[in-house]
Order: C-alpha cells, then sequence, then structure tokens
C-alpha cells in the first residue's frame, strides 16, 4: 500500500478552520513535514514536526502527530481564499534522506 | 538570501531526446535532491546528491542520471525520452550530512514536454 496517505479534496468556507489529514505507515520515520503548491509553482516548506512531539503550532497553523495511530494533521485556522492550493504531507526517514508524499489534498476555499 | 533555482523553466523535447535540467542550491547547503511530478503519479523521489556523492536513488530506469559539481550544483540527465516522462521536475536542497534529516527546501521547477 501507499506509504502516505491523504484524501485528495477538502472544501470549506472563507474564514473557517480547515483541517487536512494524513496517514502514514512507517513508524521509523523521523520527522514529518506540510508542504503547500500552488498552481504552476513548486513546493512551499509550510511547517514539519519531529516524531517525538504531539503538536506544533505556527500562526494559524497547528499539526498535531498522533505516533500510534501515525496520523497526522493540519489545521488552518481562519482560512483565506489566498490558502487555496494542494497541501502534501511527506515523512522522511534518515538513511534514505529523500522525502515520501502523500498524493495531496486540493484545499479549495470559497468565499 | 536565494533560494533554490531551476532552470530552464520549460523544456520541450521530442521522443528519443535527451534533456539536462539545472539546480542550484541554496547558499551553504551541499545536499540536492531531484523530484518527479507527473500527473496521477503524485510526488516521486528520483536522485540524491551530497558533497558530490550520489547518496540514495528512486526507483527509476538507469537513463535518469545526473550528477553534483564542485559548487553542489546539480544537473539531471534524462537519456533516450518518452512520453510518459512529460512532467514538472522538482530539485530541493537541505543543509546535508550523509544521513540527512534537514529540511527540504524547492525550486520552481522545470517543466519538460516530450513530444
Amino acid at each position: 500500500g501507499e506509504d502516505v496517505e491523504q484524501s485528495l479534496f477538502l472544501s470549506v468556507r472563507e474564514g473557517d478552520s480547515s483541517v487536512i489529514n494524513c496517514t502514514y505507515t512507517d513508524s521509523s520515520s523521523t520527522y514529518l513535514y506540510w508542504y503547500k503548491q500552488e498552481p504552476g509553482a513548486g513546493l512551499q516548506l509550510l511547517t514539519y514536526i519531529f516524531s517525538n512531539m504531539d503538536m506544533k503550532q505556527d500562526q494559524r497553523l497547528t499539526v498535531l502527530l498522533n505516533k500510534k495511530d501515525k496520523h497526522l494533521s493540519l489545521r488552518i485556522a481562519d482560512t483565506q481564499t489566498g490558502d487555496s492550493a494542494i497541501y502534501f504531507c511527506a515523512e522522511t526517514k534518515a538513511s534514505q534522506g529523500n522525502l515520501i508524499f502523500g498524493k495531496g489534498t486540493k484545499l479549495s476555499v470559497k468565499p | 538570501e536565494a533560494g533554490v533555482t531551476q532552470s530552464p523553466t520549460h523544456l520541450i523535447k521530442t521522443r528519443g531526446q535527451q534533456a539536462t535540467l539545472r539546480c542550484s542550491p541554496i547558499s551553504g547547503h551541499t545536499s540536492v535532491y531531484w523530484y518527479q511530478q507527473a500527473l496521477g503519479l503524485g510526488l516521486q523521489f528520483l536522485l540524491w546528491y551530497d558533497e558530490g556523492e550520489e547518496r540514495n536513488r528512486g526507483n527509476f530506469p538507469p537513463r535518469f542520471s545526473g550528477r553534483q559539481f564542485p559548487n553542489y550544483s546539480s544537473e539531471l540527465n534524462v537519456n533516450a525520452l518518452e512520453l510518459e516522462d512529460s512532467a514538472l521536475y522538482l530539485c530541493a536542497s537541505s543543509g546535508g550530512g550523509q544521513s540527512s534529516t534537514d529540511t527540504q527546501y524547492f525550486g520552481p521547477g522545470t517543466r519538460l514536454t516530450v513530444l
């Protein structure tokens, strides 16, 4: 099966909170990341969490990590139309160096 | 401080030709990674270079190759192009080390179209 899984679509209203979920399979993953990709652009690093943490908050972004269930979530507070993009969850393992990505969640924000 | 840069922005080739894509990492970074983002296939890891050496390789055929120069910039070469090589090729850099878990920062990508 896939190493990292995400739902493909999420639609919210401007001003609401968005929650994007991700599951991963490898408990040896050291860091977990969230990247944002706007149309035709590269990946923008949003935030990351070390595997021994439960939560990380950075302005409007909150990352929650449940290691037991191998579940990662990204909450965007007060979602704006400029947050419309594809959000990728990724894990990395120290021995391999490369990121393993989910297929991305397309977030649509309606005014 | 300049981010990761890639050239060219767009590249159009025909089947059987060779493509060369270039990447300059963030100043001070020694690791460079290449990823392919093809429609419907998501982001797939191609190659990882650190200090001029290939550290890891994804599940791609040998016609995908590359190198890293002494200034840490990198080239990705794709030989005998096939239609399915059409994709956005993303380069990332990180601080480096043989067992790198450093955060990766991405460039804007090169859009390769194979006709």
